[in-house]
């Protein structure tokens, strides 16, 4: 069965202190690997996509890399408005598989 | 619209009563997604359109939920005879193709009563 699991469930950063989140997926034939942010209210806004084992993206502070199992997001010198839930995603046949997200929290 | 566009983005409505919520996607895309999320959880799969048809309903809770799009844009969720374990935020979204990332609405904010 498609599985999503992120971790940790919530972090608390320094702002300016660097750090990476988690997602580890079990899928049958990944057709690709989605990054989200979630702010409170809103829907999810759509960060990356990834496709292939190897693969790096990067906007701003965020860079998005994956393996075989799993995906990083690092975030670099994070701002207090870095400040949400990010939510990774694999796509299987027909749906998303959602994990349930990295609740992060900069302090200025 | 630039973006994904639902409404309402709140309802309030009593157990029993019947329910539609509406979503237009972004133009050109022929994907469109329905998820429910509650609090502190990631988004739930309901269902899936590739234009007008549903190609995936396996994530409908039970015979109460429903729903159409039937000139392969806007689609409209039901949910008949609502009960209060029907409140959440449900989500549209929608994708160029198949196996290209989804962009989300706002969601609507159902809550039962």
């Amino acid at each position: 069965e498609d599985q999503v699991t992120q971790s940790p469930e919530a972090l608390r950063l320094q702002e300016g202190e660097s750090s990476s989140l988690n997602c580890s997926y079990t899928v049958s034939g990944l057709r690709g690997l989605f990054w989200y942010r979630q702010d409170p209210g809103k829907g999810p806004e759509f960060l990356f996509t990834l496709y292939s084992a190897g693969e790096e993206k990067e906007k701003e502070r965020l860079k998005a890399t994956l393996t075989k199992k799993e995906s990083f997001l690092h975030i670099t010198a994070p701002k207090p408005e870095d400040s949400a839930t990010y939510l990774c995603a694999v796509q299987g046949s027909n749906q998303f598989y959602f994990g349930t997200g990295t609740s992060l929290t900069v302090i200025p | 619209g630039a973006g994904v566009s639902q409404t309402p983005s709140n309802k309030v409505t009593e157990k029993g009563k019947y329910v539609e919520l509406r979503c237009d996607p972004i133009s050109g895309h022929t994907a469109l997604y329905w998820y429910r999320q509650s609090l502190g959880q990631g988004p739930e799969f309901l269902i899936y359109f590739q234009g007008t048809g549903a190609a995936d309903d396996s994530g409908l809770p039970n015979d109460r939920f429903f729903a159409v799009r039937p000139e392969g844009s806007v689609s409209t969720l039901k949910i008949q005879r609502t009960e209060r374990g029907d409140s959440a935020v449900y989500l549209c979204a929608s994708s160029f193709s198949r196996n290209t990332e989804a962009f989300f609405g706002q969601g609507t904010r159902l809550t039962v009563v």
